[in-house]
């Protein structure tokens, strides 16, 4: 049973640039959120997709965006990356019918430093 | 006020030690409650759910006080492998649920 699978596992990007990250949700799962974890902070909610749309978004700008494919995999994409976007970005998937939960699954993150 | 806070710690403990964190949560419609452990630059894993009647797995005891609007984490019999971040999650009611991390407490358990 695979879990939450995400890619690059590291990631060094300039000032200006722009960055892509991947998610594979665990085997079964259909929404996909994805979080932002600075040094010694807790996970700060992005947004969430589900049914390929964006359906809740956190205090994230506009640079932030995303994608849900039909195969449930995400895409989180930042513009004009700024040194504060270094942090470690969580996708966490999640199965739809089972909300009432509120149980996610974490994966092993990408680690985006700008510099 | 932060809408989830925990004492960052960090909570230094011998080994058999008991130890408990507390964490305040602001928003009085808040409808789950979790604790996830977070180990050293790894994803957050979940540990416990928290409810009102409180639950117990092992040497693990999660407790929800929603008058006072706080959850808390009991760790007994401390182990040198229970040295990581614990990290409270509230998600609030509505349509979509917003999930809303702590910032963590750290526990160190010492030899």
């Amino acid at each position: 049973d695979a879990g939450v699978t995400q890619s690059p596992t590291h990631l060094i990007k300039t000032r200006g640039q722009q960055v892509t990250l991947r998610c594979s949700p665990k085997s079964g799962h259909d929404t996909v959120s994805w979080y932002q974890q600075a040094l010694g902070q807790g996970p700060q909610f992005i947004f969430q997709y589900y049914e390929e749309e964006e359906r809740q978004r956190g205090n994230f700008p506009d640079r932030f965006s995303g994608h849900q494919f039909p195969n449930y995999s995400s895409e989180l994409n930042v513009n004009a990356l700024l040194l504060g976007d270094s942090a470690l970005y969580l996708c966490a998937s999640s199965l739809e019918r089972e909300r009432f939960r509120d149980e996610q699954f974490f994966g092993p993150g990408t680690r985006l430093t700008v510099l | 006020r932060k809408e989830v806070e925990q004492d960052p710690g960090p909570f230094n403990v011998p080994e058999g030690a008991t130890v408990a964190f507390n964490c305040t949560y602001s928003n009085s419609a808040s409808q789950s409650f979790f604790w996830y452990r977070q180990d050293c630059r790894k994803e957050p894993k979940l540990l416990m759910s928290v409810y009102s009647s409180g639950n117990e797995d092992g040497r693990f005891t999660a407790q929800l006080n929603r008058a006072s609007q706080y959850i808390s984490l009991l760790i007994r019999d401390s182990k040198l492998s229970d040295s990581a971040t614990y990290l409270c999650v509230v998600t609030s009611a509505g349509g979509y649920q917003k999930v809303t991390f702590g910032t963590g407490t750290k526990l160190q358990v010492i030899p």
